[in-house]
């Protein structure tokens, strides 16, 4: 079975300017999340999706970060325009979703965004 | 919002066992205990869940007491490939929302 794919694996550019990141969660997987992962902190839950629905975006900084899942599959996440402290690690994540209280997230290897 | 409570370091010798605590005190009945690992580079990787009874798979035994207030996770035999960051995590309630703390930094040495 395939796992969450992601790309770029690295992304480095100036501050004011706009990056995307792209997921491909595991195939059936209904649920797709998107985390932030600061150098030396845990992830931090940006948005989730059900389907092509946004479930949770609570912490999402709104005026800067979108992100869309057209057709309940792929996801790209944007940010526009990027500050210095955006420099993160950009995790995928997806889940079966089944209504089981026991549902785990299987994560994808993450991109790496350096904002100068 | 339930959180959990990891110790910032440990090491562990090649070929022992290595027993990393959490604590989550104000986990709610019916929430499971999740544990993860973040190797250098790469996304976090699931390693094993339980809710109250002990459970063991091919990478890890999961060690819950009683009171379900804190766990323990076991590598019965530690390498130096299980070098990484160890998260302990529990879900917000009625949610699918994982919340991760700062995780253990497992240090395995030769």
């Amino acid at each position: 079975e395939a796992g969450v794919a992601q790309s770029p694996r690295y992304k480095i550019i100036e501050k004011r300017q706009s990056v995307a990141f792209w997921c491909n969660p595991i195939s059936g997987h209904a649920t797709l999340y998107w985390y932030q992962q600061i150098l030396g902190q845990g992830p931090k839950l940006l948005i989730q999706f059900q389907n092509n629905g946004v479930v949770d975006d609570s912490q999402l900084p709104k005026d800067r970060f979108s992100a869309e899942r057209l057709k309940g599959v792929d996801s790209t996440l944007k940010i526009q325009p990027a500050k210095l402290e955006d420099s993160a690690v950009y995790l995928c994540a997806s889940s079966l979703t089944r209504g089981s209280i026991q549902e785990t997230q299987y994560f994808g290897p993450g991109t790496r965004l350096l904002v100068l | 919002d339930a959180k959990t409570t990891q110790p910032t370091s440990m090491d562990c010798a090649e070929g022992r066992a290595a027993n990393l605590p959490c604590n989550h005190s104000t986990i709610s009945g019916n929430e499971y205990v999740y544990w993860y690992r973040q190797i250098h580079s790469q996304g976090p990787q699931y390693i094993i869940h339980g809710l109250k009874n002990n459970e063991t798979n091919e990478m890890a035994s999961l060690i819950i007491t009683e009171d379900r207030k804190s766990s323990t996770l076991i590598l019965p035999h530690a390498t130096l490939r299980d070098t990484a960051v160890y998260y302990c995590i529990v879900r917000v309630p009625g949610t699918y929302k994982y919340i991760f703390g700062t995780g253990t930094r497992l240090k395995v040495l030769a």
